[in-house]
Formats: structure tokens, C-alpha cells, sequence
């Protein structure tokens, strides 16, 4: 059974880099046969898709986020990383990586990551 | 983008009775090269993540109870739960995975009455 686990600071300052890491255990990255996400959910708020990428590197963004994002595999590590650029109190969150499937959903999820954004 | 509205925001069902929660999508989520609606429904439990419990609208993902079941086609779909169990509390989410940006719905919070 694949395991994803989300690592990364838990407070970041305004304006500076919010940078993620999600581990993937149970399986290799590198299978075609999957993309990896990053979802975002704000205290008592809904579920945000942020974008995703392939191994290959093939990503898509949200364009909520304004070009601000950026996603990267590492297929030796077996991990897929975010970054988001510039970051304001309306990025505070829990971040959420998860595994996304040939019918196109998440069938696999870390369990998330609260990153808030404060001086 | 698609934009994906569901109904009710919270629903109080009692227990062995039946939950009905809706999703309506801005456009048709029927990709029509394999005839498959890509609509996902998903449970958050609090302080967990999302588990996916629905995809392709109407298939049960392996482990999810059968009172767990999805219908609907075009832009109108439907997530029933035959007999509410004191476990399915939860939010519960709609996603489209037809077109970038994967929107979710708003989601619905289930309680019991």
C-alpha cells in the first residue's frame, strides 16, 4: 500500500517561500501510471486543487494561484516537492499531497500538513 | 474553469435513514472518447484527509461500504447513502477531474438528527 507523507516548516513568513516535500513510500514514483497532487484546505474552508505533476516533470496549476506555484519530482528520492512564491496570510492551510489515478482522482492521500503564514 | 456547486451545506439524517447530497457542475463532465463522467465524491472525517469513496460517478472505490452509492450523468449528480451508519459523519466533497483546475465542490457536512 502506497504511503505519502507531507514534510515541510509549519510557519513561514509573508512575502517569502512556502516549500513542501511529500515522500512516497510503497511504490515508485517513477510508475507511469500515476501523477501526484497538491491539494490545500484552509481552517473550516473546502478543499482547494493546487495543480499536479507527472514524473515526466508534465505539471498543471491551478490559475487561482497566479503563476506563484511550482511543483518538482525527484524520481531518486522518490518525492515531489511545492513551492509557492510569496505568500500571505490567505495561504494559511493544511497542504495535502496525494496520488492521482488513470480515472483521474486521489485515491491515496498524506495526511496533511498545517502551514501558516505569519511574522 | 468548471464550477462545482453542491446541495445541501449540511444535512441532518437519523440513523438507518437515507443521506442525498447533490452535486451540479457548470459544464458536462462526460468525456466522451470512453463514456465515462468524471466525477469523484469524496468523505473527510475530521482531522483526516480526504478518502475518495466514488469515482467515474458511479464506482465504488474498493473497501467503501455498498450503502455508499453514486449516480447522476451530464452536469447532475448524486451521492446516496442507503443507511446512514453513525460512522458517515463527515464533509463530503465532489470533484471534476474532466478539465484542469480539478475543482471540488464546497462541500456537504452530514450529521446526525
Amino acid at each position: 500500500q502506497v504511503q505519502l507523507q507531507e514534510s515541510g516548516p509549519g510557519l513561514v513568513n509573508p512575502s517569502e517561500t512556502l516549500s513542501l516535500t511529500c515522500d512516497v513510500s510503497g511504490g515508485s514514483i517513477s510508475s507511469g501510471s500515476y501523477y501526484y497532487s497538491w491539494v490545500r484546505q484552509p481552517a473550516g474552508k473546502e478543499l482547494e486543487w493546487i495543480g499536479r505533476i507527472y514524473s515526466s516533470g508534465t505539471t498543471n496549476y491551478n490559475p487561482s494561484l497566479k503563476g506563484r506555484a511550482t511543483f518538482s519530482v525527484d524520481t531518486s528520492k522518490n518525492q515531489f516537492s511545492l513551492k509557492l512564491y510569496s505568500v500571505t496570510a490567505a495561504d494559511t492551510a493544511v497542504y495535502y499531497c496525494a496520488r492521482g489515478v488513470k480515472a483521474e482522482h486521489l485515491d491515496n492521500w498524506g495526511q496533511g500538513t498545517l502551514v501558516t503564514v505569519s511574522s | 474553469d468548471i464550477v462545482m456547486t453542491q446541495s445541501p451545506d449540511s444535512l441532518a439524517v437519523s440513523l438507518g435513514e437515507r443521506a442525498t447530497i447533490t452535486c451540479k457542475s457548470s459544464q458536462s463532465l462526460l468525456y466522451r472518447y470512453n463514456n465515462k463522467h468524471y466525477l469523484t465524491w469524496y468523505q473527510q472525517k475530521p482531522g483526516q484527509p480526504p478518502r475518495s469513496l466514488i469515482y467515474w460517478a458511479s464506482t465504488r472505490e474498493s473497501g467503501v461500504p455498498d450503502r455508499f452509492s453514486g449516480s447522476g450523468s451530464g452536469t447532475d449528480f448524486t451521492l446516496t447513502i442507503s443507511s446512514l451508519q453513525a460512522e458517515d459523519v463527515a464533509f463530503y466533497y465532489c470533484q471534476q477531474s474532466l478539465s484542469a483546475p480539478y475543482n471540488f465542490g464546497q462541500g456537504t457536512k452530514l450529521e446526525i438528527k
